[in-house]
């Protein structure tokens, strides 16, 4: 069974430009929630997918976008990338039960490692 | 909103015992879990507790008292490959707000 994979695993990219980030939940999970963990720091999360909406959103700006699509896989989108979103971005997937979400054990993926020069 | 509490920095000797404890704000509380993360790798889960009492998964446990809005990890029997960072998280109206972390040392 495999768990949660997320690509790439690294990434360098410049001020300014756009990043993609993909997420994969493990087998029969629904919910997708994505994480930033700059280093030395707790994950920071972001936002979370069910049912491909965007059910619940951190304190990120706009600039954070992402998607979920019917097999649940997801993406993350970075726009206008800044140096300060150089951070470990991860991706969780949980499963719920008769549309309620399952509060406890998600699991991890590896991470993408995102720097911005 | 949200915060959590907890020791940055916690040093052990190999086969000890050791507690880390975790404080929270919350707006809405559904329980308190605890993760594993060994540098350069994920965060992995150990426990959760949603009510009161002390849940025991082998060398480790894991304490909550909703009233004192306080909880604690405890590792038994310390082994080298222990030595990682444990965050608290709590699961409220938001999912999952973690602490920032105690980066646990077991020495020899």
């Amino acid at each position: 069974d495999a768990g949660v994979t997320q690509s790439p695993t690294h990434l360098i990219k410049t001020r300014g430009q756009q990043v993609t980030l993909r997420c994969s939940p493990k087998s029969g999970h629904d919910t997708v929630s994505w994480y930033q963990q700059a280093l030395g720091q707790g994950p920071q999360f972001i936002f979370q997918y069910y049912e491909e909406e965007e059910r619940q959103r951190g304190n990120f700006p706009d600039r954070f976008s992402g998607h979920q699509f019917p097999n649940y896989s997801s993406e993350l989108n970075v726009n206008a990338l800044l140096l300060g979103d150089s951070a470990l971005y991860l991706c969780a997937s949980r499963g719920s039960s008769r549309g309620l979400i399952v509060p406890y054990e998600q699991y991890f993926g590896p991470g993408t490692r995102l720097t911005v020069t | 909103g949200q915060s959590l509490e907890q020791p940055s920095e916690v040093t052990a000797v190999e086969g000890a015992i050791v507690q880390i404890n975790c404080t929270y704000q919350t707006s809405g509380f559904y329980g308190l879990s605890w993760y594993q993360q060994h540098d350069g790798g994920a965060p992995t889960f150990l426990s959760y507790n949603a009510l009161d009492g002390l849940e025991e998964t082998g060398r480790f446990s894991s304490f909550l008292s909703r009233s004192d809005s306080y909880g604690y990890l405890l590792l038994q029997e310390l082994q080298m490959k222990d030595s990682a960072s444990y965050f608290c998280a709590v699961e409220g109206n938001t999912p999952l707000v973690f602490g920032k972390g105690t980066r646990l040392s077991v020495i020899a």
